[in-house]
């Protein structure tokens, strides 16, 4: 199954420019995380968000939490070309389970 | 490095015939590792929790009979796609958490099964 949607569904920016993927998820969470793919690959861990928690940073990345709101915005600034990709929040129940993946969001960066 | 291993990556058989992937975890040991399938253009979906020393738990709407798990070892995870049609054509992932935490996880880099 599936938690929700994420939007925009693909998003097409310049380099330079920041780019906001926003999430939403239907369930109680302990954790909020983003995974990023390139394209045919396997998947690598961003960044992980508590319930508790409502903003959190890592170096071009920041990531918000609206529990209340059941949503998860991931910001990345100044892209780059070698973002291109696509990105994924997931949410995990309880500790030691499985992810359950949202839609995505594909990013395309041009130069 | 590569914390998680897939073999292989790519394979491509006849309508049919069973395949079989595994998933390694090179720096720890897993007792529970993950399984998710990704079609084109869209996310990835559990499909199985695989549990070292008992039964894989499976995802309501995925036979258990056709994605038959096992987890032979604590690094060693097999997914085998038996009898395999064109529609179990898909990109086969596994994962395995992060053992500090339990909460973000490892990716492999999957294995795309092509049935023809």
């Amino acid at each position: 199954s599936q938690q929700g949607e994420e939007d925009p569904q693909a998003l097409s920016i310049q380099e330079g420019e920041n780019a906001t993927m926003n999430c939403s998820y239907k369930t109680s969470i302990n954790n909020l995380q983003w995974y990023r793919q390139n394209s045919g690959r396997g998947l690598v861990h961003l960044i992980l968000i508590r319930s508790n928690e409502r903003e959190k940073h890592s170096g071009r990345l920041r990531v918000t939490l609206d529990t209340s709101k059941k949503s998860s915005s991931l910001l990345i600034t100044a892209s780059r070309a070698a973002d291109t990709a696509s990105y994924f929040c997931a949410t995990v129940r309880q500790a030691g389970t499985a992810l359950i993946f949202g839609k995505g969001t594909t990013l395309s960066v041009s130069s | 490095g590569a914390v998680v291993s897939q073999h292989p990556s790519r394979v491509i058989c006849k309508s049919g015939t069973s395949v079989k992937i595994e998933c390694r975890s090179l720096d720890f040991q897993a007792t529970t590792m993950f399984w998710y399938r990704q079609f084109p253009k869209q996310s990835l979906m559990l499909m199985a929790t695989s549990n070292e020393g008992s039964k894989a738990t499976y995802e309501q709407g995925v036979e258990k009979d056709k994605f038959l798990i096992n987890h032979a070892s604590l690094t060693l995870s097999t997914l085998t796609v038996t009898s395999a049609h064109p529609e179990d054509s898909s990109f086969y992932i596994c994962s395995v958490p992060k053992q500090e935490t339990y909460n973000e996880q490892f990716f492999g880099p999957g294995t795309r099964l092509t049935v023809l």
